[in-house]
C-alpha cells in the first residue's frame, strides 16, 4: 500500500542524546515535510525538502537536523541542542508542483525525553 | 502575521446532530484552506481543500466553506455519529509557494 511510514512510533531519549526519527514514503511525492505538535497549539513546521539534496529550515528549525538523499527519506535528527525536544512529531509529504499543498501524513513520533 | 483560530477548542454533542466547527484567519488574501481530522496519537488526514475562489466543498457527511471577506471557514458536519470523534484542524496556505498555517485544532466527542 502507498503511504507514509514513520518510525518508531514511541521513543524515549536522556537528556543530551541525539535521536534520529525516520520518515519514509512511496507515493514517488517530491516534497517532505516535518512538523512538531505539542497540546494546545497548531503544528510548526522544522523543515522541508522539495528535492533530493535540498532543504530549508522552517519556523522553529533549531536543535533539529536532516537529510534527503533519497526521494523516499528524510529523516529528522532532534540533536541535543533542541531544549525542549519532547513532543509529537509529524511527517507529510505532497506531490510538488501541483500548488495545491494537499498533504499526506505518516502515524507520528512521540519523543519523550527523561 | 497570519494568525489561524479555531474555537472553541472541544466541543461535545449527542449522536445524530449537525454541528459546526469554526476556524477564523487574520489575513484574507489566502490561496486556499484545507480541514484535516487527527484520530488520538495518529497522523492527519485530509478531509476537505477550498481554492480561493471556491465558496464551499463536499464529502459525504461533510461541507466546508469559505468566506475570505469575513476571515472564515466552516466545516458542516451532518448527522454526527461517535465515529466522528477526532480532533479537526485548519490551515491556510497564503501563497503558491508559502507553508501551511494552523489552527489550534477543535476537538470533537460525539456522545452515544
Amino acid at each position: 500500500d502507498g503511504g507514509i511510514t514513520q518510525s518508531p512510533k514511541y521513543l524515549f531519549r536522556k537528556e543530551g542524546q541525539n535521536v534520529t526519527l525516520s520518515c519514509e514514503q512511496n507515493l514517488n511525492h517530491d516534497a517532505m515535510y516535518w512538523y512538531r505538535q505539542d497540546p494546545g497549539q497548531g503544528l510548526r513546521l522544522i523543515y522541508y525538502s522539495q528535492i533530493v539534496n535540498d532543504f530549508q529550515k522552517g519556523d522553529i528549525a533549531e536543535g533539529y537536523s536532516v537529510s534527503r538523499e533519497k526521494k523516499e527519506s528524510f529523516p529528522l535528527t532532534v540533536t541535543s541542542a533542541q531544549k525542549n525536544p519532547t513532543a509529537f512529531y509529524l511527517c507529510a509529504s505532497s506531490p510538488y508542483g501541483t500548488n495545491t499543498g494537499e498533504l499526506f501524513f505518516g502515524e507520528g513520533s512521540r519523543l519523550t525525553v527523561l | 502575521k497570519q494568525e489561524v483560530t479555531q474555537i472553541p477548542a472541544a466541543l461535545s454533542v449527542p449522536e445524530g446532530e449537525n454541528l459546526v466547527l469554526n476556524c477564523s484567519f487574520t489575513d484574507s488574501a489566502i490561496y486556499n484552506l484545507q480541514w484535516f481530522r487527527q484520530d488520538p496519537g495518529k497522523g492527519l488526514t485530509s478531509l476537505l481543500l477550498i481554492q480561493s475562489s471556491q465558496r464551499e466543498q463536499t464529502s459525504g457527511r461533510l461541507n466546508a466553506s469559505l468566506d475570505k471577506s469575513s476571515g472564515r471557514s466552516t466545516l458542516y458536519i451532518a448527522a454526527s455519529q461517535p465515529g466522528d470523534s477526532a480532533t479537526y484542524l485548519c490551515a491556510v496556505k497564503m501563497d503558491s509557494n508559502y507553508q501551511l498555517i494552523w489552527g489550534a485544532g477543535t476537538k470533537l466527542i460525539i456522545k452515544p
